[in-house]
């Protein structure tokens, strides 16, 4: 089975565009969430889609928002972009997500914000 | 917020010496999972324990699980150079209305000197 893909890997952005992160999650998972990674921080929830409807959500402002498709892939997008939103974004699958599943992460997408 | 909190921060071994790490946390759980992420790049599944387990093996993995010291630990025996990484632990925090969020801790950094 193909991993979970990310696209893009790398992304640079200016403070106040927005910008869209895509992630394909492994055949037959119907669960994807989407984590951020910073130094400081470490790794925080941002969201969870199971069959097209977010299940769950983290404690992030509004700009940070997503969906998903009838083919489980799922898209994030923040909108005016700050300097803090520089991180390593990560998708994850399952297979029906919640407690006492594992998830597959992607590679992620490195967001670089000038 | 992290829900776990590995110990130490860094650890520094040589080539076939056995690394513990640890890893605390605050509320009751479901089960408790260990990831492991190479530089920069996605998360890997390593294991996962129940709460009705006290000690789980996998290859040269040994996770042991204590729900009354709300802590677990995480044994790697003959490291290796290639198990240079960071080590997460990850567990099913609620998040309210029946549903559950993965809360990772900030890792621990294991370098394996060969």
């Amino acid at each position: 089975k193909a991993g979970v893909t990310q696209t893009p890997r790398y992304l640079i952005k200016t403070r106040g565009q927005q910008v869209t992160l895509s992630c394909s999650p492994i055949s037959g998972h119907r669960s994807v969430s989407w984590y951020q990674q910073t130094p400081g921080q470490g790794l925080q929830f941002l969201f969870e889609y199971f069959s097209e409807t977010q299940r769950n959500k983290g404690n992030f402002p509004g700009r940070f928002s997503g969906r998903q498709f009838s083919n489980s892939r799922s898209e994030m997008n923040v909108s005016t972009l700050e300097l803090g939103d520089s991180a390593l974004y990560l998708c994850a699958s399952s297979l029906a997500g919640g407690r006492a599943h594992e998830q597959y992460f992607g590679p992620g997408t490195r967001l670089t914000v000038t | 917020s992290q829900q776990g909190e590995e110990d130490p921060q860094a650890l520094s071994i040589q080539e076939g010496e056995n690394a513990t790490m640890n890893c605390s946390y605050k509320t009751s759980i479901n089960n408790l999972q260990w990831y492991r992420q190479n530089s920069g790049r996605g998360l890997v599944h390593l294991i996962l324990i129940r709460s009705n387990e006290r000690e789980k093996h996998s290859g040269r993995l040994r996770v042991t699980l204590d729900t009354s010291k709300k802590s677990s630990s995480l044994l790697i025996t003959a490291s290796r150079a290639a198990d240079t990484a960071s080590y997460f632990c990850a567990t099913d925090a609620r998040s309210g209305a029946g549903s559950y969020q993965l809360t990772f801790g900030k890792g621990t950094k294991l370098s394996v000197i060969p």
